[in-house]
């Protein structure tokens, strides 16, 4: 089945604690990203990737590090997480630069962090 | 900076009424425009896409339109059902700022039994 998956789902860490979220997708996806959504806020791009080892800032893109080493992983690194970072997290993908095509989004992961 | 809105911010319709969704962008120099459904808590589903030379695309029961000169689109239900009840989201994406979808905040549907 064609998808994006994330993991964890959920997560709760503490202030300072370094974590990563991952992300894969099995559709040979060039165009991948990552959004945070946030009540009142609506969702937000915070890194995205053209391709292999091409990466570029969204439009929130302090706090986070991504890499893209392989066409299908675009994990998101925390290195030191703080509270204002708590939100819902989705990664996206599509098929070429995505000009014309659809988006496809990972299921979500839920941060907490106290 | 292109800008999305979405009217209503929320609706809620019986069963088996026709409902029309609103969403409005203020750059039209777009690639596409995607519409969304979000259920609680989960992903994003992509409904329907409109590339910025087409009028209007299809699926079922769901019609939307692209006016991409006066940066307007509708998301058209028809027959409405409870299984339809989630959050529309609009997206658009823009020639002008690199390669970002900029997403509206997205119209709250609920349709009662």
């Amino acid at each position: 089945e064609a998808q994006v998956t994330q993991n964890p789902r959920y997560l709760i860490t503490v202030t300072g604690k370094k974590l990563t979220v991952t992300c894969s997708q099995n559709m040979n996806h060039e165009y991948m990203s990552w959004y945070r959504q946030d009540p009142g806020l609506g969702l937000r791009q915070i890194y995205y990737s053209m391709n292999v080892e091409v990466t570029d800032k969204g439009d929130v893109p302090e706090g986070y590090k991504v890499s893209r080493k392989e066409k299908r992983n675009f994990p998101l690194i925390l290195e030191s997480p703080s509270p204002n970072q708590t939100s819902l997290y989705f990664c996206a993908s599509s098929l070429s630069e995505g000009r014309g095509e659809k988006l496809f989004f990972g299921s979500g992961t839920q941060l907490s962090v106290l | 900076k292109q800008e999305v809105t979405q009217i209503p911010a929320a609706l809620s319709v019986p069963e088996g009424e026709n409902l029309v969704l609103n969403c409005s962008f203020t750059d039209s120099a777009i690639y596409n425009l995607q519409w969304f459904r979000q259920d609680p808590g989960k992903g994003l589903t992509s409904l329907l896409l409109i590339q910025s030379s087409q009028r209007e695309q299809t699926s079922g029961r769901l019609n939307a339109s692209l006016d991409k000169s006066s940066g307007r689109s509708t998301l058209y239900i028809a027959a409405s059902q409870p299984g339809d009840s989630a959050t529309y989201l609009c997206a658009v994406r823009g020639r002008s700022y690199g390669q970002n979808f900029v997403f509206g905040p997205g119209t709250r549907l609920s349709v009662l039994p």
